[in-house]
């Protein structure tokens, strides 16, 4: 596609329920990032995967967040049991080929928590 | 570790006014530097960057220069529109590690 689309825009979950957030990055992008957004606040890495693999993933914040990419195209953020913490936007971003190349994202997944 | 601090907002400014927006880093290593902008409903944009020492990005009429002795990014902008009304996001990355790290955001707004 023509930019980075994230699915829903939109998501109030209550607290305890199971959310999937879901990106589509540019077609042919190699490398596809997560990062998480709090209200206020500068975005942090979450995760990065090159194709299929998941590089690094020292920035999901508990064992209640998870990510895939099993073909090498859309991902998938699933957040378990949701906490009121994890409220936030959360921005898929991909790229051509890691930092080096200039990095987009998308316009983000609003989660609220209540 | 690496860390990214920006000047604290909001920021506001009439139309055609001269723009400082400070940053300033620490790194393990030698990062790449970033300013990216978020419009209203829109997504982040990546504004400009600097790979090495004494580097200037440059992009819309926005510049910065990579300063190593000060460990600064700060940018600029000679004449601002009511259209550059935005956030803005001073980033790095370190060679080898595959993310950004961002400041706070500043948000700016131009007053007509």
């Amino acid at each position: 596609g023509a930019g980075v689309s994230q699915s829903p825009r939109y998501k109030v979950a209550k607290r305890g329920q199971d959310v999937a957030l879901r990106c589509d990055p540019i077609s042919g992008h190699v490398s596809l990032f997560w990062y998480q957004q709090a209200l206020g606040q500068g975005p942090e890495f979450l995760t990065y995967f090159q194709n299929e693999a998941q590089l690094d993933k020292s920035g999901l914040p508990s064992d209640r967040f998870f990510a895939e990419r099993p073909e090498g195209s859309v991902s998938t953020l699933k957040i378990q049991r949701t906490q009121q913490e994890d409220s936030a936007v959360y921005l898929c971003a991909s790229s051509s080929r890691g930092v080096g190349n200039t990095i987009y994202f998308g316009e983000g997944s609003w989660l609220t928590v209540v | 570790g690496n860390s990214v601090t920006q000047m604290e907002g909001p920021v506001t400014l009439s139309e055609e006014a001269f723009l400082t927006i400070n940053c300033t880093y620490t790194a393990t290593g030698y990062p790449s530097l970033f300013w990216y902008v978020q419009y209203p409903g829109e997504g982040l944009q990546l504004l400009l960057k600097a790979t090495k020492a004494d580097d200037k990005g440059s992009n819309k009429g926005f510049e910065a220069t990579y300063r190593k002795e000060t460990t600064s990014f700060h940018l600029e902008k000679g004449s601002v529109q009511v259209s550059d009304s935005a956030v803005y996001f001073c980033a790095l990355s370190v060679m080898g590690a595959q993310k950004l790290v961002f400041g706070q955001g500043t948000r700016l707004t131009i007053n007509p």
